[in-house]
């Protein structure tokens, strides 16, 4: 069974270019969600999807960033303008069910320059 | 709110010695308690979790960690450490009814020399 795939694995873009993340959630997972990794902090949930709807937005920096799950099967996080403070590991995540086990991608690094 | 400290950002330890890797949460309401791990290059992967029952939990690679509710605290132990095990872990909580979403701690680097 193929876990939680994440596209591009690195990224660097330059401050003001619009960026997009990928996360293809192991198949039958309903619940996706999407965290970030800031150099030196602690990993910080982003949001949750259940299928294709947002149940939970609440860590979402600001409006540059942009979340979907069309279809309720992979997802995509756009940054949208960059700014050097967006760099950091972006993971994702998916289950089955709310609160078992959480499958984590590898993550893609993300280098605002 | 809730919150998770890690209280080690690093622990050197040598191969084949104990380890303990210290963690405390804050939370006024019931909470499911993690560990995971990332190995170099890899994504996280869970090593353990409580969800109720036994507060002594065990999970893969040899781990442990114990639920101590009065103390707020969930370590993870492991009593005799491998080369392989070198890598950085992650404390983490998530609430009851909100969602599933996970609340790490800063992590620990553990570091196993020969």
């Amino acid at each position: 069974e193929a876990g939680v795939t994440q596209f591009p694995s690195h990224s660097v873009i330059e401050k003001g270019q619009t960026v997009t993340l990928r996360c293809d959630p192991i198949s039958g997972h309903d619940n996706l969600y999407w965290y970030r990794r800031v150099m030196g902090k602690e990993i910080k949930f982003l949001l949750h999807f259940v299928k294709e709807s947002k149940q939970d937005e609440s860590g979402m920096p600001n409006n540059r960033f942009l979340a979907e799950r069309t279809g309720g099967t992979y997802s995509t996080l756009k940054v949208q303008p960059a700014e050097l403070e967006d760099s950091g590991v972006y993971f994702c995540a998916s289950s089955q069910q709310l609160n078992t086990e959480a499958f984590f991608g590898q993550g893609t690094r993300l280098t605002v320059v | 709110a809730q919150s998770v400290t890690q209280l080690d950002s690093q622990v050197p330890v040598f191969e084949e010695a104990p380890v303990e890797l210290r963690c405390n949460y804050s939370s006024s309401v019931s909470v499911y308690l993690f560990w995971y791990v990332q190995y170099p290059n890899q994504g996280l992967q869970l090593l353990l979790k409580y969800l109720s029952g036994s507060t002594l939990v065990k999970g893969i690679n040899g781990f442990e960690a114990e639920f101590n509710k009065s103390q707020t605290s969930f370590h993870l132990r492991k009593p005799s450490v491998h080369i392989s095990d070198t890598a950085e872990y992650f404390c983490a909580v998530s609430v009851l009814y909100q969602g599933g979403k996970l609340i790490f701690g800063q992590g620990t680097e553990l570091s196993v020399k020969p």
